[in-house]
């Protein structure tokens, strides 16, 4: 079954600092991939997406993935954390041998972003 | 984007009742999906809800559990019977738009003591 692995489940930070969220995904064959952000006490909102096309994807509040299917990785990353960018963040794809109907989402990784 | 709404957006229910979650999109979607989010995971795939036909269940989600329904093309309810507290979760919907995105509902909170 198609999986995917936030290997960081909690990522500090200071203010100003890049910052890289990393995820990989277990499909060998096409995917879509999706970057999503909770923050507290909130649901979900779409960051960013790859289906096809260029590589390099960018999204909402600076934010930017790499698709590299190689390595089958989807890492996110933003050159500035503000303080507001504390949240959970989910790295989510759909496709391979579940479909392109449902998401699978990965464990998610916390970023903690400090003065 | 979608605009989603739940109701309750939280509730605290005693072990063994039933709590109906509804969501509502503001425009016609084939595809709905509900999802559980337990505390401090990731979030789970329920079932999908197509308009017109029963809900498919994913491994591990029974339909006496989590019954759904699919009135129109707007709204959909979700159902947690027989609670217990390991289901104090959150449980979101979700639709699947053009260009396979899925955008999410705020969420319902739920507590079962």
């Amino acid at each position: 079954a198609q999986s995917v692995t936030q290997l960081d489940s909690q990522v500090p930070v200071f203010e100003e600092a890049p910052v890289e969220l990393r995820c990989n995904y277990s499909s060998s064959v096409s995917v879509y991939l999706f970057w999503y952000v909770q923050y507290p006490n909130q649901g979900l909102q779409l960051l960013l997406k790859y289906l096809s096309g260029s590589t390099l994807v960018k999204g909402i509040n600076g934010f930017e993935a790499e698709f590299n299917k190689s390595q089958t990785s989807f890492h996110l990353r933003k050159p500035s954390v503000h303080i507001s960018d504390t949240a959970e963040y989910f790295c989510a794809v759909s496709g391979g041998n579940t479909g392109f109907q449902k998401l699978v989402f990965g464990t998610g990784t916390r970023l903690l972003v400090s003065p | 984007s979608a605009v989603i709404s739940q109701k309750p957006s939280r509730d605290i229910c005693q072990r063994g009742t039933s709590l109906t979650i509804q969501c509502q999109v503001d425009s016609q979607v084939t595809m709905m999906f509900w999802y559980r989010q337990q505390p401090g995971q990731s979030l789970t795939l329920i079932a999908t809800a197509n308009q017109g036909s029963e809900a498919t269940y994913e491994s591990g989600f029974v339909i006496d559990k989590f019954p759904i329904s699919r009135p129109n093309l707007t709204f959909s309810t979700l159902t947690v019977s027989n609670m217990s507290p390991e289901d104090s979760s959150i449980y979101l919907c979700s639709v699947r738009r053009q260009g396979n995105e899925q955008y999410f509902g705020p969420g319902t909170r739920l507590t079962v003591t």
